[in-house]
C-alpha cells in the first residue's frame, strides 16, 4: 500500500458524459501528479500540482481539467467524454516539487466509456 | 524530450533463475534519476527501485539490482532468485531537468514460470 488512495476504483459512464476522479496524497506529501494508461498511448503524464498551485502540464486535453484543494486532495474531471476516453488514471504524490523526488502510485480508476 | 526504450515486449523465466530486462533512455539531462516500476495483474505501480545519475555505484533492493551505465544511457534489471510473486509488467522510467513528469517506456511483461 502507498499511501496514495484513488476513489472510485471502477466508473462506467456514457459518451458525452462529465466524471471527476479523486484523489488523496500520501500524508506529507505535497505534489500531485496525474497519468493516463491507455493500451494505445502507454503511461502519460497528465498534470502536476504542487500545494494548490498547477506546476506542469502534460498531454492533458483541453476537455479534461484538474485542481489541488487546501487540503491537498485532488480531483481530476473529465468532460464531454469519448470512447477513446477510456483507461486507467493514476494519481501519484511526491513530498515536494523537485523532479528528483520519487513517486508513489495510488491504485487508479479503471474508466469505461460506453 | 527525453526518451525511454524497452525493446523486450516480454520475457519469462523459471522460478528461482535470473532474468534482466533492457532499458535504454535518451537526453541532454546530466541530473537525473532513472526508476523501474512494477505493475502486477493488480494494476498497483509499485517502486521497485531508483537510480540517481550522479551515483556510479548501482542500486540494489534485495534480489533487484542495476545496471547504470552512463555513458551508453542504458539502465538495466537484473531479478535474482525468481519468484511467482514477480510476474508482471515492468516498467522504466526516467525523470530529470525541468521535467516534473515521469517519462515511462512501453513496458516489459515479465512471467516467472513454475
Amino acid at each position: 500500500d502507498s499511501g496514495v488512495t484513488q476513489t472510485p476504483k471502477h466508473l462506467i459512464t456514457a459518451t458525452g458524459q462529465r466524471v471527476t476522479l479523486r484523489c488523496s496524497p500520501r500524508s506529507g506529501d505535497l505534489s500531485v501528479y496525474w497519468y493516463q494508461q491507455s493500451l494505445d498511448q502507454g503511461l502519460q503524464f497528465l498534470i502536476q500540482y504542487y500545494n494548490g498551485e498547477e506546476r506542469a502540464k502534460g498531454n492533458i486535453l483541453e476537455r479534461f481539467s484538474a485542481q489541488q484543494f487546501p487540503d491537498l486532495h485532488s480531483e481530476l474531471n473529465l468532460s464531454s467524454l469519448e470512447l477513446g476516453d477510456s483507461a486507467l488514471y493514476f494519481c501519484a504524490s511526491s513530498v515536494g516539487r523537485a523532479n528528483t523526488d520519487t513517486q508513489y502510485f495510488g491504485p487508479g480508476t479503471r474508466l469505461t466509456v460506453l | 524530450a527525453q526518451t525511454v526504450t524497452q525493446s523486450q515486449p516480454e520475457m519469462s523465466v523459471q522460478e528461482a533463475e535470473t532474468v534482466t530486462l533492457s532499458c535504454t533512455y535518451d537526453t541532454s539531462e546530466n541530473n537525473y534519476y532513472l526508476f523501474w516500476y512494477k505493475q502486477p495483474p493488480s494494476r498497483q505501480m509499485i517502486l521497485v527501485i531508483r537510480q540517481e545519475a550522479y551515483k556510479q555505484q548501482n542500486a540494489t533492493e534485495n534480489r533487484f539490482s542495476v545496471n547504470f551505465q552512463k555513458a551508453a544511457k542504458s539502465f538495466s534489471l537484473k531479478i535474482s532468485d525468481s519468484q511467482l510473486g514477480d510476474t508482471a509488467m515492468y516498467f522504466c522510467a526516467f525523470s530529470g531537468g525541468s521535467n516534473y513528469k515521469l517519462t515511462f517506456g512501453k513496458g516489459t511483461l515479465l512471467t516467472v514460470n513454475p
